[in-house]
């Protein structure tokens, strides 16, 4: 079975400063792999996704996440921080084969980044 | 752009009451779902579905119903609402069938108390 871990419940950091945010995945088969955004009172939009190819992948608002299959990560990055960043981040997998409920995502457990001025 | 609307935003019931929470969609998406959100836990799938009329268990189907009719609504009912049914719910949608590259549209969120 698919799983995703968020580790750190909680980040913080300084505007201007690096963001990363960890996601590790457990996986049979190489999974397509997702980062979900969820700003207050919204509900979750894409920032990126890796499904083959490059496995270094951009996504919007200057985020990237790179996918390192030997160490079953796929972490998220941005060089500086802004405060319009505050949100909650989502880390996700689905089964590209179609064999275990078609389509559906596994998300992690969701980190919430705060930015400082 | 894709519009997933959840009709309400924010519910207050009494425990065993029947709860509908209604989602819609507007871009001809095949497959819907319904996810509950709460604090530590992340997103867990509820149900899902992949076409009219068709439905399936997700991780955590009990206490819950779905309906789909029709191609662009899906239901979610609660036919007897408890105190841990209390939380965030989330409805999306995506084009593809098959296949584990679909990006899924959110609604807003339907934030349920259940007293």
């Amino acid at each position: 079975a698919q799983s995703v871990t968020q580790l750190g419940s909680h980040v913080s950091v300084s505007e201007g400063a690096l963001v990363l945010l960890r996601c590790n995945y457990s996986s049979s088969v190489p999974p397509y792999l997702f980062w979900y955004v969820q700003y207050p009172n919204q509900g979750l939009q894409l920032l990126l996704k890796y499904t083959t190819g490059a496995t270094l992948v951009k996504g919007i608002n200057g985020f990237e996440a790179e996918f390192k299959k030997s160490e079953t990560s796929f972490h998220l990055t941005k060089p500086s921080a802004h405060m319009s960043d505050a949100a909650e981040y989502f880390c996700a997998v689905s089964d590209p084969t179609g064999s275990s409920n078609t389509g559906k995502l596994i998300f992690g457990q969701g980190t919430t980044l705060q930015v400082k001025p | 752009d894709v519009k997933v609307t959840q009709s309400s935003r924010y519910l207050v019931k009494r425990t065993g009451e029947k709860v509908f929470l209604e989602c819609v969609q507007d871009m001809d998406h095949e497959n819907m779902f319904w996810y509950r959100q709460d604090p530590g836990l992340g997103l867990r799938l509820i149900y899902f579905s992949y076409d009219v009329k068709m439905k399936e268990k997700g991780d955590i189907p009990e206490g819950y119903s779905v309906s789909r009719e029709k191609k662009e609504r899906f239901s979610l009912i609660l036919e007897s609402a408890s105190t841990n049914q209390t939380s965030m719910y989330l409805c999306a949608s995506s084009l593809y069938g098959w296949t584990g590259a679909n990006v899924l549209t959110f609604g807003a969120g339907s934030r349920l108390t259940v007293l």
